[in-house]
């Protein structure tokens, strides 16, 4: 069955450094690919989505990367504040749907 | 409100009791989606509507899960019998286009609390 992977342990960094996130999947063939913020007792925000096609986005500080022949994506958040300490969700669809699978998500505290 | 609202944002249901959980979403958007959030865990899908048709309910967990759109706006996702394992967040999420390349955006969540 498809899976989705994201690091289930909180990640810690310091502030200012960069900060990067996995999302691995199987059995699946996203043609889209999406990054939610979600912060505690909140609905998760949407930052980005990235097409099969693409093979980088960036906004601001963030940056993601979609390699489809690694069934891999990579989410950075540059110059990290305090204030990005958040649960950070990856979700997939195929073309042609409207469904999202989402991860389980991963926690970053960035440390001032 | 700009934003897809949610009501009740806290409910808790003896077991046993039927609860109904509000979906309000942005003006004019055409998608509607339900998805449930267990603690530590990402959202899971339960049903997508496109204007009032409800084009898939793969995701209801059993058949004491309903989920409606009469007019293509508001919804309502009715839970009957509530059990403990019904006990999460339930998000309601809308986007403005059919296809799944559009922004979503979420609300708050409902926290169902079933003792």
């Amino acid at each position: 069955s498809q899976k989705i992977e994201q690091n289930s342990e909180a990640l810690n960094i310091q502030e200012g450094k960069t900060a990067t996130l996995t999302c691995n999947y199987t059995n699946y063939s996203p043609a889209y690919l999406q990054w939610y913020r979600q912060d505690p007792g909140r609905g998760p925000v949407f930052l980005l989505l990235i097409r099969e096609n693409e093979k980088e986005k960036r906004k601001e500080r963030l940056k993601v990367t979609f390699d489809t022949t690694l069934k891999q994506s990579l989410f950075h958040i540059t110059a990290s504040q305090p204030a990005d300490s958040a649960t950070y969700l990856c979700a997939l669809s195929r073309s042609g749907t409207y469904k999202y699978i989402f991860g389980t998500g991963t926690r970053l505290k960035v440390l001032a | 409100g700009a934003g897809v609202s949610q009501s009740p944002r806290y409910k808790v249901a003896k077991r046993g009791q039927d609860v109904a959980l509000r979906c309000d979403p942005i003006s004019g958007h055409v998608s509607l989606f339900w998805y449930q959030q267990a603690l530590g865990q990402g959202p899971e899908f339960l049903t997508y509507f496109q204007n009032e048709a409800q084009l898939d309910k793969s995701g209801l967990p059993s058949d004491r899960f309903f989920a409606e759109r009469p007019e293509g706006s508001v919804s309502t996702l009715k839970i009957q019998r509530t059990q403990q394992e019904d006990s999460a967040v339930y998000l309601c999420a809308s986007s403005l286009g059919g296809d799944v390349g559009n922004t979503i955006y979420f609300g708050e969540g409902s926290w169902l609390t079933v003792v």
